[in-house]
């Protein structure tokens, strides 16, 4: 089945304690990304990859840090988390068709 | 960013009611496409347009690609309780191979 799986679902951390989240496709698809989903704002880009090694900003890339050295993988790295980051974290690749497939989410509170 | 102007913001209908929302841009678009997200769960594609003033429906849901390139629309018909969510526009631009700019979104309640 073809799917985005983001890891883990939910995540209750401190300010200041790195944390990694995970983002894996099945689709070989080239482009992923991922965004933040706060109430009222809609999905804001943190950072995007077109390609293995190619990563760039989105609107809201302070405080995150990406990296993409396989073409399947694209984990989202808060290396010290702060209370502004509380969000809902979306996952997504995209096929050539501009269709982009989202993971079911990851909802971090940061304390 | 830029973002689409997605209107409206939130709707409160009976069910069985029909429901229409919109997107707007400032600039020409070559692909729309419409998502909804269930609470909880991450958006998906509903309906998919690529070819100005193209008319598309999925089931009891229609949504045109604007004969200007700048605008598209949904419909939902005789809604039912499980409509209720969050409904997103995305447009993707004339330059663009893959970014999406999105709407803010329009949420769904239905009176009971």
């Amino acid at each position: 089945e073809a799917q985005v799986t983001q890891n883990p679902r939910y995540l209750i951390t401190v300010t200041g304690k790195k944390l990694t989240v995970t983002c894996s496709q099945n689709m070989n698809h080239e482009y992923m990304s991922w965004y933040r989903q706060d109430p009222g704002l809609g999905l804001r880009q943190i950072y995007y990859s077109m390609n293995v090694e190619v990563t760039d900003k989105g609107d809201v890339p302070e405080g995150y840090k990406v990296s993409r050295k396989e073409k399947r993988n694209f984990p989202l790295i808060l290396e010290s988390p702060s209370p502004n980051q509380t969000s809902l974290y979306f996952c997504a690749s995209s096929s050539i068709l501009g269709i982009q497939y989202f993971g079911a989410g990851t909802r971090l509170s940061v304390l | 960013g830029q973002q689409l102007n997605q209107s409206p913001q939130s709707m409160f209908i009976q069910e069985g009611e029909d429901v229409s929302m919109n997107c707007t841009s400032s600039s020409i678009f070559n692909t729309w496409l419409w998502y909804k997200q269930d609470p909880g769960e991450g958006p998906v594609l509903l309906i998919a347009l690529y070819k100005a003033g193209e008319l598309t429906s999925n089931g009891r849901l229609t949504a045109q690609f604007g004969i200007t390139r700048k605008d598209s629309f949904l419909n939902i018909s005789a809604s039912i309780p499980s409509d209720v969510g969050i409904y997103f526009c995305a447009g993707r631009g004339m330059d663009s191979n893959y970014q999406l700019i999105w709407g803010a979104g329009t949420k769904l309640i239905i009176k009971p």
